[in-house]
């Protein structure tokens, strides 16, 4: 089946403890991107990638590190958690490298608790 | 900066009922649109992609069409029932570098 898969769906952690939350596509795509949702804020985007080892930052980058070392993975890095980092994140994949061309697909999300 | 704004953020309409949810957005020049439905503790669901050269698309009960010179788009969902339940989201690309911008969504619930 075609999917974005996330893990871990749910995590709660502790400030300043390191964190990865991983991103896995099956379907070839070119571009991945990360998000963040927060009531009132709606989506906003985190980082995103269209190619294998390029990455750009979208709206929210601080407090995030990403990597694109292989097609398929995209994980999600917080190096050093806060409780402002506390939200549900979605990975989305599309097939075009460029970002919005084409249909994105996304994951079921990662609900992250920050303490 | 490009904003997306959709009216209303919640909406409840008895079952059969067609409807329309509406999304504006401050730049139109847009590369496309996209709506989206996301449900409870699930991710989001493309349902429609409009390139900016289209007015419309459709997908079985769902149609969709934009209007780039007044930076809007409807969804139109006809004969609803209690399984469209969910929020709807709009998503515009714009920009050089191609940002993806979301709405905030409507909440839609369909009575039965």
């Amino acid at each position: 089946e075609a999917q974005v898969t996330q893990n871990p769906r749910y995590l709660i952690t502790v400030t300043g403890k390191k964190l990865t939350v991983t991103c896995s596509q099956n379907m070839n795509h070119e571009y991945m991107s990360w998000y963040r949702q927060d009531p009132g804020l709606g989506l906003r985007q985190i980082y995103y990638s269209m190619n294998v080892e390029v990455t750009d930052k979208g709206d929210v980058p601080e407090g995030y590190k990403v990597s694109r070392k292989e097609k398929r993975n995209f994980p999600l890095i917080l190096e050093s958690p806060s409780p402002n980092q506390t939200s549900l994140y979605f990975c989305a994949s599309s097939f075009d490298r460029l970002p919005g061309a084409n249909v994105l697909t996304f994951g079921a999300g990662s609900r992250l608790t920050v303490l | 900066k490009q904003e997306v704004t959709q009216i209303p953020a919640a909406l409840s309409v008895p079952e059969g009922e067609n409807l329309v949810l509406n999304c504006s957005f401050t730049d139109s020049a847009i590369y496309n649109l996209q709506w989206f439905r996301q449900d409870p503790g699930k991710g989001l669901t493309s349902l429609l992609l409009i390139q900016s050269s289209q007015r419309e698309q459709t997908s079985g009960r769902l149609n969709a069409s934009l209007d780039k010179s007044s930076g809007r788009s409807t969804l139109y969902i006809a004969a609803s029932q209690p399984g469209d339940s969910a929020t709807y989201l709009c998503a515009v690309v714009s920009g050089s570098a191609r940002q993806l911008t979301f709405g905030s969504g409507t909440q839609l619930t369909v009575l039965p």
